[in-house]
């Protein structure tokens, strides 16, 4: 089966700017989530969805991201404005289901640099 | 809160020799699933084991094994005879009980195997 489909894979663009992430799920999968993961950390949960619902988005920072999965398939995540410390790798996954039992599958993320 | 800690920074192993990466967890569940995730350069994390907080019996697949303790919150990870291509960022990572589940990866182990 065709794995997540994430894109692009790196953006450079410079603070105050506007930027947007684009992910194709596997097939079938449910849950869609939207991590970011800084240099030398591990990733970070920015939002989940469920279908084309969300079910967390408490680390999301409202301010300047937000992210939509339209019919409960494609998602994209936008950051506007941008700033210094959004640098980092932005990795869409999916599942099945959102049980906490359910592995994920990842995509090769994009490289987000800001300026 | 759940916290998962990989005291292991960047481990550097020589070709054949075996490697442990360690992982402490904290949780204050009694219903949790422990995994372990791989990151090769590529950049997507590949799901490598899941473990249920009630199955303590150790694993073992091909070279790979995992050894999980609750006694000490642990559930370390152990590779025989490392290759080249073991080389990556090795995380673990904890999914407790709710609704949906929501996992804190640990800030993972750079491994490289040295030809």
């Amino acid at each position: 089966e065709a794995g997540v489909a994430q894109s692009p894979r790196y953006k450079i663009i410079e603070k105050r700017q506007s930027v947007a992430f684009w992910c194709n799920p596997i097939s079938g999968h449910a849950t869609l989530y939207w991590y970011q993961q800084i240099l030398g950390q591990g990733p970070k949960l920015l939002i989940q969805f469920q279908n084309n619902g969300v079910v967390d988005d408490s680390q999301l920072p409202k301010d300047r991201f937000s992210a939509e999965r339209l019919k409960g398939v494609d998602s994209t995540l936008k950051i506007q404005p941008a700033k210094l410390e959004d640098s980092a790798v932005y990795l869409c996954a999916s599942s099945r289901g959102g049980r906490m039992n359910t592995e994920a599958f990842f995509g090769q993320g994009t490289r987000l640099t800001v300026v | 809160a759940q916290k998962v800690t990989q005291a292991q920074t960047e481990i550097s192993v020589v070709e054949k020799e075996d490697v442990t990466l360690d992982c402490v967890y904290e949780t204050r569940d009694t219903t949790y699933y422990l995994f372990w995730y791989k990151q090769p350069p590529s950049g997507e994390l590949v799901f490598l084991i899941r473990r249920n907080s009630f199955d303590e019996q150790n694993e073992i697949s091909g070279r790979y094994s995992w050894n999980f303790q609750k006694s000490t919150s642990s559930f370390n990870f152990t590779i025989t005879a490392s290759q080249v291509v073991d080389s990556a960022v090795y995380f673990c990572a904890l999914s407790e009980r709710g609704g949906y589940q929501k996992v804190t990866f640990g800030t993972g182990t750079k491994l490289q195997v040295i030809p």
